[in-house]
């Protein structure tokens, strides 16, 4: 089946202590993304990737970092969370992040930051 | 399941009636446009694209509507049922990434 999977669903965590959220697809897509959702703010995007080891900054990238070594996988990490970063954060991946190629999404990863 | 948006506007349809969801968009360069709907404590799905160069299309129960002119965009569910009851967003692209709306909420009633 294709899919975009998260792992884990959710995690609660303390200030500080650095973490890493998964993602893999089973696509062979080239364009993967990492989003969070916060209530009236909507999809925000954090980076993505248009391909192996190329990576870019979203709207939110502060506190946050990724690597693309492999194409199937996108981690987020944060290496200092802090309480702002409680959030539902997405991944999701396309063919080729351009024109008529539709967002694959995960189903979500809630973070809890205390 | 998570709430993915506690203010968000909401329409509630009777079971069986047509839903109509809009959309405005911000950049009139924006040449590609896509509908996702997302579920309770799921991640957002998608339904039907358009392209700027046109203005109606059409999937399984779904149409999208795109109005260049006044820059809107809108979905219309036939026949809406209970599972249609999710949160609906429009994106919007001129180059990636995707600019995507705050959601509407619709509540099916039976």
């Amino acid at each position: 089946e294709a899919q975009v999977t998260q792992n884990p669903r959710y995690l609660i965590t303390v200030t500080g202590k650095k973490l890493t959220v998964t993602c893999s697809q089973n696509m062979n897509h080239e364009y993967m993304s990492w989003y969070r959702q916060d209530p009236g703010l909507g999809l925000r995007q954090i980076y993505y990737s248009m391909n192996v080891e190329v990576t870019d900054k979203g709207d939110v990238p502060e506190g946050y970092k990724v690597s693309r070594k492999e194409k199937r996988n996108f981690p987020l990490i944060l290496e200092s969370p802090s309480p702002n970063q409680t959030s539902l954060y997405f991944c999701a991946s396309s063919r080729r992040g351009q024109f008529n190629s539709p967002l694959h999404f995960g189903n979500g990863t809630r973070l809890t930051v205390t | 399941g998570e709430s993915v948006g506690l203010h968000l506007p909401t329409l509630s349809v009777q079971e069986g009636d047509n839903s109509i969801i809009n959309c405005a968009y911000s950049n009139s360069a924006s040449d590609y446009f896509i509908w996702y709907k997302q579920e309770s404590g799921k991640g957002p799905q998608f339904i039907i694209d358009i392209r700027s160069n046109m203005d109606k299309r059409q999937g399984q129960r779904v149409t999208v509507l795109l109005n260049k002119t006044v820059k809107h965009l809108s979905l219309q569910i036939a026949a809406t049922q209970p599972g249609d009851s999710a949160v609906y967003f429009c994106a919007e692209m001129v180059n990636t990434p995707l600019v995507f709306g705050k959601g509407t909420r619709l509540s099916v009633i039976a």
